[in-house]
């Protein structure tokens, strides 16, 4: 089985300084990479995705992922964060060998400060 | 608007008592999913279920039931067994397989939290 492990449990940094989230998965089968933001009392949303093609994703709202095969990563980067991006972020894993099954990441909470 | 309908929001049970959570979804998906939030934990997945009229165990499965006798109907029924059941459970659906791959990410409802008095 796999298992994803997200370095960091909270990250605290100033607005519009960059971060890094990290995320290692433990397989290095062919698997689907996502990343999933959570706002409190609320679900779960996607952030962005890596099924196959280019190994650098992209999400509408500026934060970037790279998927490196030989080191089994996929951080989640932002060159200038805002106080709204403030939230818990999640890293996950569908495991192509076990069609519908994901992993999920202990999460890391990404604190803005003005 | 496609999406996943979770209800109640909040619940509140004495210790001994069944409660029953529930998730409807529109998007048409084959997968569905509960997961269990704790603090510092993630995701735990509880039972998955790909096709109607089946359902898998996940990795915490104990003290919980579920049905899917409806592609889009997958309630969780949090029974008095379950020694800890006070936590965040997010209920998520997915296209399933498509011509042999999952192709689509989990998409969640907003969670009902319950509390255990």
């Amino acid at each position: 089985a796999q298992s994803v492990t997200q370095l960091d449990s909270q990250v605290p940094v100033f607005e519009e300084a960059p971060v890094e989230l990290r995320c290692n998965y433990s397989s290095s089968v062919s698997v689907y990479l996502f990343w999933y933001v959570q706002y409190p009392n609320q679900g779960l949303q996607l952030l962005l995705k890596y099924l196959s093609g280019s190994t650098l994703v992209e999400s509408i709202n500026g934060f970037e992922a790279e998927f490196n095969k030989s080191q089994t990563s996929f951080h989640l980067r932002k060159p200038s964060v805002h106080i709204s991006d403030t939230a818990e972020y999640f890293c996950a894993v569908s495991d192509l060998s076990n069609f519908n099954k994901f992993y999920f990441g202990s999460g890391t909470k990404l604190n803005v400060k003005p | 608007d496609g999406g996943i309908t979770q209800s109640p929001k909040y619940l509140f049970r004495k210790e001994g008592q069944n409660v029953t959570l529930s998730c409807e979804q529109n998007l048409n998906h084959d997968a569905m999913y509960w997961y269990r939030q704790d603090p510092g934990q993630g995701l735990r997945l509880i039972y998955y279920s790909q096709i109607v009229n089946d359902f898998q165990k996940g990795d915490i499965a104990e003290g919980y039931s579920v049905s899917r006798e409806k592609k889009e109907s997958f309630p969780l029924t949090v029974t008095s067994a379950q020694k800890n059941p006070t936590a965040f459970y997010l209920c998520a659906s997915s296209p399933g397989l498509a011509g042999g791959a999952n192709t689509g990410e989990l998409f969640f409802g907003e969670g009902s939290r319950l509390t255990v008095l």
